[in-house]
Order: structure tokens, then C-alpha cells, then sequence
């Protein structure tokens, strides 16, 4: 149980173009997904989280109309990297998380999306 | 920041007991031990989470000390598929949306 999927695995786009990357809970329902980002030899950075059906919430430093976030249902959320940059290659990584009022919470990763900008 | 404390680096051996060390002096008392683990290109995979007790799964151990100051991954017998990143991350986990903070984690290196 608790498997999270992300697709496209990687990627490689021309500078300018917008990149679509899916994010799916395939057994469980995630109120909350969240999106990471990391480059290489460096830790995971937390981008945004995201509720289903509301507006998601940017760390400090992200820029939200560069990083659309939607999270449509509760096993779907997108990240839209818009007019990628070479400096927006990184590895991109999703964590979906259910709470349903009891118990603790735990997050689930997906494998993540390699993203590549010429 | 991360509210952790990991040494950078270990070793061990091949079907020997992985103990790693985690410092989180400044837990709170709502505030669980996760541990993660992170192979090379991959996502991370939950392996374990403790509050105050010792947990323990079919993947590890879990000891966390009586003052929850710090805490120790155990992985009975360590294989080479075990050559992972180990990050032991402090989170409340009470209201859910509670987010990770990652520090540098340990790399674990499993020698035949």
C-alpha cells in the first residue's frame, strides 16, 4: 500500500517551453501532496504544499506563476514548470500524505521526475 | 532549518547491524522521529517513525532515548541494496499538512 506515482519519469525540453509533471496516490486518498525539488549533492527542498481543491502554498523563494500547482482531486496534483529555464533542470519530487482526523500521518514519495532544459 | 543532527558518513558491513545516530535536542512534545531513506535517483521511502517508544518494522528498529533527545535507526542486517541516504527528520504530527524539513542526512555505504 501507500504507492505514489509521478510521470513523465524524465524529461528533456527546449528553453522557453512549459513542462506538465502528474503526481498520483494510486491506493490511498492524499488531502495534502507536497512538491520537493532537488539538485544534484543537495538535500530536498520543499516547493509548495498543496490541499485538494484549494489554492497551494509556496515556501519562501518559489515563485507561484513559474511553479503552477493544482491539485484537482484527492489523488491527483500537477506541477507546471512555465517558460523552463536551463537553472529550472533539477529533480522534481512529489509526496502525497492522508489525514483523516486520527492517528499520525505519514508522507509517501514518488520516484520523482528528472527534468532537463536546453 | 532542519532541527536534526546526523553524522555525514558511515560504513558498515554486509550482513552486520546498521546503527545509525540521530540528535534532536530541540524536540518538542508533539513533535515525531521520522526516518527516510533516499537511494541514488530515487524518491525517498518511508522506512519508520517513533514518537517516544521503540518502534520496530519489518524494514527496522526505531530507539529513541527516555529524554527523546536523540534516537537510533537500527538495520539488523544490512545489505548492499541498503547503500542509501539516511535522513532522520523531527515533525509534528497532529493536524495533518505538516511539512518535511530534510537536512544532509547520512550516507550509509554497505561493503561486501
Amino acid at each position: 500500500g501507500a504507492v505514489v506515482s509521478q510521470h513523465p519519469s524524465r524529461v528533456i525540453c527546449k528553453s522557453g517551453t512549459s513542462v506538465k509533471i502528474e503526481c498520483r496516490s494510486l491506493d490511498f486518498q492524499a488531502t495534502t501532496m507536497f512538491w520537493y525539488r532537488q539538485f544534484p549533492k543537495q538535500s530536498l527542498m520543499l516547493m509548495a504544499t498543496s490541499n485538494e481543491g484549494s489554492k497551494a502554498t509556496y515556501e519562501q523563494g518559489v515563485e507561484k506563476d513559474k511553479f503552477l500547482i493544482n491539485h484537482a482531486s484527492l489523488t491527483l496534483s500537477t506541477l507546471t514548470v512555465t517558460s523552463a529555464h536551463p537553472e529550472d533542470s533539477s529533480f522534481y519530487i512529489c509526496s502525497a500524505e492522508s489525514w483523516w482526523g486520527r492517528g499520525t500521518d505519514t508522507q509517501y514519495f514518488g520516484p520523482g521526475t528528472r527534468l532537463t532544459v536546453l | 532549518d532542519a532541527k536534526t543532527t546526523q553524522p555525514p558518513s558511515m560504513d558498515c558491513a554486509e550482513g552486520r547491524a546498521a546503527n545509525l545516530p540521530c540528535n534532536h535536542s530541540t524536540i518538542s512534545g508533539n513533535e515525531y522521529v521520522y526516518w527516510y531513506r533516499q537511494i541514488h535517483s530515487q524518491g525517498p521511502q518511508y522506512i519508520i517513525h517513533g514518537l517516544k517508544n521503540n518502534e520496530t518494522n519489518e524494514m527496522a528498529s526505531l530507539i529513541i532515548t527516555e529524554d527523546r533527545k536523540s534516537s537510533t535507526l537500527i538495520l539488523p542486517h544490512a545489505t548492499l541494496r541498503d547503500t542509501a541516504v539516511y535522513y532522520c527528520i523531527v515533525r509534528a504530527s497532529q493536524g495533518g499538512s505538516e511539512k518535511l524539513v530534510f537536512g544532509k542526512g547520512t550516507k550509509l555505504t554497505v561493503n561486501p
